[in-house]
């Protein structure tokens, strides 16, 4: 089944405290990114990724890094996580070579930082 | 850069009303639409997509949107809503440039159908 994945589904963690979102697909797109989700400002994208090796800032890129060594990973990383980072995280892949740029969304992650 | 305006933050309607959100992009260039849905707790889906050709995209379960060039809108439409329909919703817009991948969404509109 083509999918995104994500890991972990929540997580409730301290501030200051290094974490790691992964995320996975099986589609062989090159194309991934990050959004995050908050009430009222719809979703925001915080880095992409246009292939390996490859990536770029979003809107919101502040505080977070990326990285991108396989095709089928992009891995969203919090150094130092603070509590504006709360919020509902989406990672998305798509294909260039469909040409139409439809993005395939991972099931979220929910991050609590206290 | 492009943005992307959803008017209807929230909108409440009886079973077999017919809706229609608005959705207003502010580029000048050409675009690709798009709209999504999310039902409560779980992750976007796609409901529909224009890329070219008919402006009348008809998309899954009875959803159907109109873009109009003109007036930089691409407003989603269904005839009869379902109270299986609660769920929210959101426009987006990506360039056909090489940055095609990169999707603006709208803040969302909230749809709540009653029994």
């Amino acid at each position: 089944e083509a999918q995104v994945t994500q890991n972990p589904r929540y997580l409730i963690t301290v501030t200051g405290k290094k974490l790691t979102v992964t995320c996975s697909q099986n589609m062989n797109h090159e194309y991934m990114s990050w959004y995050r989700q908050d009430p009222g400002l719809g979703l925001r994208q915080i880095y992409y990724s246009m292939n390996v090796e490859v990536t770029d800032k979003g809107d919101v890129p502040e505080g977070y890094k990326v990285s991108r060594k396989e095709k089928r990973n992009f891995p969203l990383i919090l150094e130092s996580p603070s509590p504006n980072q709360t919020s509902l995280y989406f990672c998305a892949s798509s294909s260039h070579r469909q040409g139409s740029y439809e993005q395939y969304f991972g099931p979220g992650t929910r991050l609590t930082v206290t | 850069a492009q943005s992307v305006s959803q008017h209807n933050h929230h909108v409440i309607l009886s079973e077999a009303a017919s809706l229609e959100l608005g959705c207003n992009y502010s580029y000048g260039g050409t675009v690709n639409l798009f709209w999504y849905v999310q039902y409560p707790g779980q992750h976007l889906q796609l409901l529909l997509k224009y890329f070219s050709g008919d402006p009348l995209v008809k998309g899954i379960k009875g959803f159907e949107a109109e873009f109009i060039k003109s007036k930089f809108s691409f407003n989603l439409r269904k005839p009869s809503v379902q109270w299986s329909d609660t769920a929210e919703y959101f426009c987006a817009v990506s360039l056909t440039t090489g940055g095609g991948n990169k999707l603006t969404f709208g803040t969302g509109t909230q749809l709540k159908v009653e029994l």
